[in-house]
């Protein structure tokens, strides 16, 4: 298994600011990733967070609005930036020990853009 | 785009009852995955398939995959208010990453 802590939990910004969540695993893991998950929706990955290289990002989302770090096996930041109302979700943090292998999931942060 | 799609999207039901969620693409999956998903927290896993035609339980939880993996249902018998939540099938398609359905949302009342 692997344990999870995202921080923050919840966060209300203002437009136009940016905000960074944290991604703590408590065991290093080879794959990581974001995913977004608008109200009543399912989930979108954002990228995949490589250790000590660019992140991977999915079709939508691009590194300037969204830039990931990964400085260790066990920690990760995404940053949504010049937020807007449109950006307001759930941000979740996932890791994979293997690939395709169960995959465990931060419990989310909940971001409303004002 | 691996496109996957669940229904129904929505379920109210009374506890007690039986209930059956569907998960479904026009591809073959390499693995599926049913996860649970509570309000305020990440989705967990509930069970792996892997081989077409297989069945697995987990309590009152039965998961079936289709015979030509590409279609996946989930099987709730004798529902619980603790059974309430949103249910994501996440499919595996080799070499690439996870891609999750839209989700059931079940609801079950006492």
């Amino acid at each position: 298994s692997a344990v999870i802590s995202q921080k923050p939990s919840r966060d209300i910004c203002q437009r136009g600011t940016s905000l960074t969540i944290q991604c703590q695993v408590d065991s290093q893991v080879t794959m990581m990733f974001w995913y977004r998950q608008q109200p009543g929706q399912s989930l979108t990955l954002i990228a995949t967070a490589n250790q000590g290289s660019e992140a991977t990002y999915e079709s939508g989302f691009v590194i300037d609005k969204f830039p990931i770090s990964r400085p260790n096996l066990t920690f990760s930041t995404l940053t949504v930036s010049n937020m807007s109302p449109e950006d307001s979700s759930i941000y979740l943090c996932s890791v994979e020990r293997q690939r395709n292998t169960e995959a465990f999931f931060g419990q989310g942060t909940r971001l409303t853009v004002v | 785009t691996q496109l996957l799609e669940q229904s129904p999207q929505f379920l109210s039901i009374q506890e007690g009852e039986n209930l059956t969620v569907y998960c479904n693409s026009s591809s073959v999956f390499s693995s599926l995955q049913w996860y649970r998903q509570e309000p305020g927290e990440g989705p967990v896993l509930l069970v792996t398939v892997v081989t077409g035609g297989e069945v697995k339980k987990l309590k009152r939880l039965t998961f079936q995959f289709g015979d030509a993996r590409k279609d996946s249902s989930l099987h709730i018998t004798a529902a619980q208010p603790g059974d309430t939540g949103l249910y994501l099938c996440a499919g595996a398609f080799h070499g690439q990453n996870f891609v999750f359905g839209p989700g059931t949302r079940l609801s079950v009342l006492p």
